[in-house]
């Protein structure tokens, strides 16, 4: 009930490209539902966030969709860059509980 | 600049030594966190802290240890029991403990190996 499954688990778009990196869930008690980027040797930074009362969020060229139905929320990134190539992160948290990570998403954006 | 330090940001352990990795944060967040991240397995909650002299096991405690005798500091030790240290630790910190829904502020993490 714990677990926050991510894909895919790596993703190859051109310059330009809108990649869509995916996560379910199964604890209703989530409530917060952040992204994070983390580029290599670095910890990870706090990207964009969502809670489940609304159903997208948009933060530059980082949008969130939140479903909450389907317990699925997705970061779709614009116009994307080189300088976007980087590992992304979802977690969830909620209900008193510690975040929980997915198991990450390699993107490499090809010039 | 307010920010989370860890280190060293290399560290070599030999079979049966036991190592301690610093994370010092001044931020003055209440709640401290260590991960321990493998490639392609996310990250792993290793401890967790809400308040100064007391912390929590995460997921996967077995073989570490920790202490919280500052606010600012929150060590963690790889005892020999830990029979598969290789990893990349990172350390984190949220403003308020008790409450999941804050966003965590990252280390830029120490990458352990064995000799």
């Amino acid at each position: 009930q714990q677990q926050v499954k991510q894909s895919p688990q790596s993703l190859i778009v051109q310059k330009g490209g809108i990649p869509i990196i995916n996560c379910a869930y199964e604890n209703t008690a989530f409530d917060y539902f952040p992204w994070y980027q983390q580029f290599p040797g670095k910890g990870p930074a706090l990207l964009i966030a969502i809670r489940p009362d609304v159903s997208e969020k948009k933060e530059g060229r980082f949008t969130i969709s939140f479903n909450k139905s389907a317990k699925q929320f997705s970061l779709h990134i614009m116009d994307s860059q080189p300088g976007d190539s980087a590992t992304y992160f979802c977690a969830a948290s909620g209900g008193g509980s510690r975040l929980t990570f997915g198991e990450g998403t390699q993107l490499t954006v090809n010039p | 600049d307010g920010g989370i330090t860890q280190s060293p940001k290399y560290l070599f352990r030999k079979e049966g030594q036991n190592v301690t990795l610093s994370c010092e944060q001044n931020l003055n967040h209440d709640a401290m966190y260590w991960y321990r991240q493998d490639p392609g397995q996310g990250l792993r909650l290793i401890y967790y802290s809400q308040i100064v002299n007391d912390f929590q096991k995460g997921d996967i405690a077995e073989g570490y240890s920790v202490s919280r005798e500052k606010k600012e500091s929150f060590p963690l030790t790889v005892t020999s029991a830990q029979k598969n240290p290789t990893a990349f630790y990172l350390c984190a910190s949220t403003p308020l403990g008790g409450y999941s829904n804050q966003p965590q502020h990252f280390g830029d993490g120490t990458r352990l190996s064995i000799l």
